[in-house]
This record gives structure tokens, C-alpha cells and sequence, in this order.
């Protein structure tokens, strides 16, 4: 979506490499998140940031995976060792805090297949 | 934490008909609540929301309400266009790290035939 840029849009790797996928959100945006949502199902929360505060690390499912933001805007998915059951649309959604605008907008996604 | 249930997992309506899609959530605290539409190969698009200050929004054949003594919210759909055709995610904040991660709902599919 407009505000979201996310790459690549497409990933296809073999098990056991590792991946990085790009979130490029427009700036005055604080938070940022990364979601997973596999065939048929729903959003599932994988990792938050908000500023300069720590990340809420609560939903990655393993320690194959990690995520960083650089100067508060680029940020970056990691998965190490992928397994086929990492097949999935990745996406990335950033909104506004504070007051109450809590309007999240979401990018189109990157859709990881391990082969 | 919020926990968000969305009924029903698929709707199949005809074109012209209403739809209705419920979610409960579980968090009193929780304020606002948005309902996103995803398309085939997109990411979810916000398509309306509700803070709890009210209790009803419109906008066009789109309409939300909310019962916050009830903890739902709903989404109503009315002349439904074959391009209403989606699912559709209902979300719930649950707070952390000082501020709200939004909880979805499973996603409601909607059919709509021509």
C-alpha cells in the first residue's frame, strides 16, 4: 500500500538458506511491524517497533528469526536456515502512536517459498 | 493479551444482499477498532474503523457498530457488489511496549455472486 514498500515481492529459496526481507516504510512513522500470514489463514504478529524503545520480540515463532530497524525507518526480516514450513507472506504494516490515530497501513507483502 | 474471534470464517452472498461479520475481543481496555479488506495478492487495506466513543460509523454501504458492554463490533456490508468479493479482518489493540499491536481476527471470506 501507499507508504509501504516492501521487497522483494516474491522469494523463492532453498531449506536451509537464509533470507532477508526489506520493509521501507515513508517517514514520520514510529511504529513498524511484521506479520506473517500463511495459506489461508490469518495475521499472525511476529515482531514491533516503537522508536527507540526495545522491540516487542513476543512473536517470533524461533530464534531463526530476527528483525532490525535502522535509524528509525528501513527495516529488515531475517530468517536463518529456512525450513519449508517458513512458507508464508510476509508483511509489514506501519501506524501511528500517540494520541489515538492508531491507522495502520499495510505493504503488499512478500511471499516466501522454501523449496 | 487481546484475543479476537471473527464468525464467520466464510459469508456467500448475492449481489444486491447484505453482509454482516462479528468479532469479539476480550480486553475491556481496548479503543479502537479497524476493519481491513485484503484482495488477492495485496496486503490488507484499512477500509473503516471505530473508537470507542461511539457507538455506529458510516461511510457510503459500509457501516461498523460497536457494543462495548458486549465486547463486539461488527461490519456491515450493504448492496453488495461482486467487487465486495475479499476477506476481510477485523483487529483489536492489545498494548505493548507502550503502545497498542493490533490482534485479527481469522478473516471472514466474502463471496459475492453476480
Amino acid at each position: 500500500g501507499a507508504g509501504v514498500s516492501q521487497s522483494p515481492s516474491n522469494k523463492v529459496t532453498e531449506k536451509g538458506k537464509d533470507v532477508e526481507l526489506r520493509c521501507d516504510p515513508i517517514s514520520g512513522h514510529t511504529a513498524l511491524y511484521w506479520y506473517r500470514q500463511s495459506l489461508g489463514q490469518g495475521l499472525e504478529f511476529l515482531i514491533y517497533f516503537q522508536g527507540n524503545s526495545a522491540p516487542d520480540k513476543s512473536g517470533l515463532p524461533s530464534d531463526r528469526f530476527s528483525a532490525e530497524r535502522t535509524g528509525g525507518s528501513v527495516s529488515t526480516l531475517t530468517i536463518q536456515r529456512t525450513q519449508q514450513e517458513d512458507s508464508a507472506v510476509y508483511l509489514c504494516a506501519i501506524g501511528r502512536t500517540g494520541s489515538g490515530n492508531y491507522g495502520y497501513t499495510f505493504g503488499s507483502g512478500t511471499r516466501l517459498t522454501v523449496v | 493479551g487481546e484475543n479476537v474471534e471473527q464468525h464467520p470464517s466464510t459469508l456467500s452472498v448475492q449481489e444486491g444482499d447484505s453482509a454482516v461479520i462479528k468479532c469479539t475481543y476480550s480486553d475491556s481496555a481496548s479503543n479502537y477498532f479497524p476493519w481491513y479488506k485484503q484482495e488477492l495478492g495485496k496486503g490488507p487495506q484499512l477500509i473503516i474503523d471505530i473508537r470507542s466513543n461511539v457507538g455506529e460509523k458510516k461511510d457510503q454501504r459500509i457501516a461498523v457498530t460497536l457494543n462495548k458492554t458486549a465486547k463486539h463490533f461488527s461490519l456491515h456490508i450493504t448492496e453488495t457488489q461482486p467487487e465486495d468479493s475479499a476477506v476481510y479482518f477485523c483487529a483489536a489493540p492489545r498494548r505493548g511496549g507502550g503502545s497498542y499491536i493490533p490482534t485479527f481476527g481469522r478473516g471472514t471470506s466474502l463471496i459475492v455472486h453476480p
